[in-house]
């Protein structure tokens, strides 16, 4: 499978504790993206890189948040001292530099977090 | 800002007639307007894009979508609903004048087909 893969799936968590995630990208684009979602609601962006450069932030990527993508391959977000109200699903989104598929951004299955 | 409104929560069509669902943006500058479609347990799937040029869009599973930049409108269609069809669909928006790359996603709407 080429697509967008993410793991972990699935993590619960206690408040208080750190969750790191993991997206690997479509293998030849260049644009990384991570969305959350919670219930009832569209994907709201969080942040985007371009290769290994982070590019632009939402306010909703608070201090406790933290994207990298070191040798613009795949990339990582981390969540520190999680809150309940950090509990959604994260989407990670690729994209590719230019061709027929630009401007379309490839999401993959998702982490569901849960924070107890 | 920009922001895509979907008003309706859920559609419910029978098979084999038609289906919309609806979607209206707000954007300063020219919009790139997409649909994708929400399975359960999966990650959304492209469905159709406006980009520019011809008005009416040709996607993929026989979608389409409209659109019409006096109303600010995207609805998507489809000439015959399959049951397969039900899922959560999302309009999203970009505007192409404004820095940035990020999608504006609508809330979605649940399409339900019944046999």
């Amino acid at each position: 499978d080429t697509g967008v893969s993410q793991n972990p799936r699935h993590k619960i968590t206690k408040r208080g504790q750190n969750v790191t995630f993991r997206c690997d990208p479509i293998s030849e684009h260049n644009r990384l993206y991570w969305y959350r979602q919670t219930l009832g609601q569209g994907p709201e962006f969080l942040t985007y890189f371009q290769n290994e450069a982070q590019l632009e932030k939402s306010r909703l990527l608070s201090d406790r948040f933290s994207a990298e993508r070191p040798k613009g391959s795949f990339s990582t977000l981390e969540i520190q001292r999680t809150e309940q109200g950090d509990s959604a699903m994260y989407l990670c989104a690729s994209s590719p530099e230019g061709g027929s598929s630009y401007n379309e951004q490839f999401f993959g299955p998702g982490t569901r977090l849960t924070v107890l | 800002a920009q922001s895509v409104a979907q008003p309706e929560d859920q559609v419910n069509v029978a098979e084999g007639n038609p289906l919309t669902v609806k979607c209206t943006y707000s954007v300063s500058g020219n919009p790139y307007l997409f649909w994708y479609v929400q399975y359960p347990n999966r990650g959304l799937q492209f469905l159709l894009k406006y980009i520019t040029g011809d008005n009416l869009v040709k996607g993929s599973y026989g979608f389409e979508a409209e659109f019409n930049k006096s109303q600010t409108s995207f609805h998507l269609k489809k000439p015959s609903a399959l049951v397969s069809d039900s899922a959560l669909y999302f309009c999203a928006v970009r505007d192409i004048d404004q820095a940035g790359t990020a999608l504006i996603f609508g809330k979605g709407t649940t399409l339900s087909v019944s046999s």
